[in-house]
């Protein structure tokens, strides 16, 4: 069965810490691994897409690793800011078309 | 182009009542999933249409359920006879050719009383 976990499920943290965000999933047959961040009741945006055949992705203050052989990923935000306070989802597409969620960590900044 | 967009953002419904959303992707993105999440979990996938062919449906999409994008362009999601049970946020998100990558619109958050 294909799932994908996060941990830890909420995490408060003091402006200005660099922070991990972890996932994993149950098959490294994978084609890609997309990180994306959700405001209380509204949609989801994209952060990160990795490539199966990627180890990594950055964008600015974010930098997404992905190993597939371990089934893991881990998404680190960097001098955490007020405004990253979300919650941040991990999504895998497995073979099919469909991606498989975690359950999401719920970040807190605090200022 | 300001992204997926998904109409209405909110609606409240009796219970038994019919209830249909729109979603109109990112122009030109020819493939276009549905998603259902509730409270605390991450979104759970419904179906998937490449133009409009609707390729993939879960076991979540009850006979209640149905999903159509007859021009290949914008996709309705109709819920018919709903129930309490179907109180969550409908996502929708589309994808362009060659790429995997997926994006999301706001969602539509149904309330079913």
């Amino acid at each position: 069965k294909q799932e994908v976990t996060q941990i830890p499920a909420a995490l408060s943290v003091p402006e200005g810490e660099n922070l991990v965000l972890n996932c994993s999933f149950t098959d490294s047959a994978i084609y890609n691994l997309q990180w994306f961040r959700q405001d209380p009741g509204k949609g989801l945006t994209s952060l990160l897409l990795i490539q199966s055949s990627q180890r990594e992705q950055t964008s600015g203050r974010l930098n997404a690793s992905l190993d597939k052989s371990s089934g893991r990923s881990t998404l680190y935000i960097a001098a955490s800011q007020p405004g990253d306070s979300a919650t941040y989802l991990c999504a895998v597409l497995f073979t099919g078309n469909q991606f498989y969620f975690g359950t999401g960590t719920s970040l807190t900044v605090i200022p | 182009d300001t992204g997926v967009s998904q109409d209405p953002r909110h609606k409240i419904t009796k219970r038994g009542q019919n209830v249909t959303f729109r979603c109109d992707p990112i122009s030109e993105h020819n493939r276009l999933y549905w998603y259902r999440q509730t409270l605390g979990q991450g979104p759970e996938f419904l179906t998937y249409f490449q133009n409009e062919a609707q390729l993939e449906k879960s076991r979540l999409l009850s006979d209640r359920f149905s999903a159509e994008r007859p021009k290949g362009s914008f996709s309705t999601l109709e819920i018919q006879r709903t129930e309490q049970g179907d109180s969550a946020m409908y996502l929708c998100a589309s994808g362009n050719r060659g790429s995997t990558e997926a994006f999301f619109g706001q969602g539509t958050r149904l309330t079913v009383v």
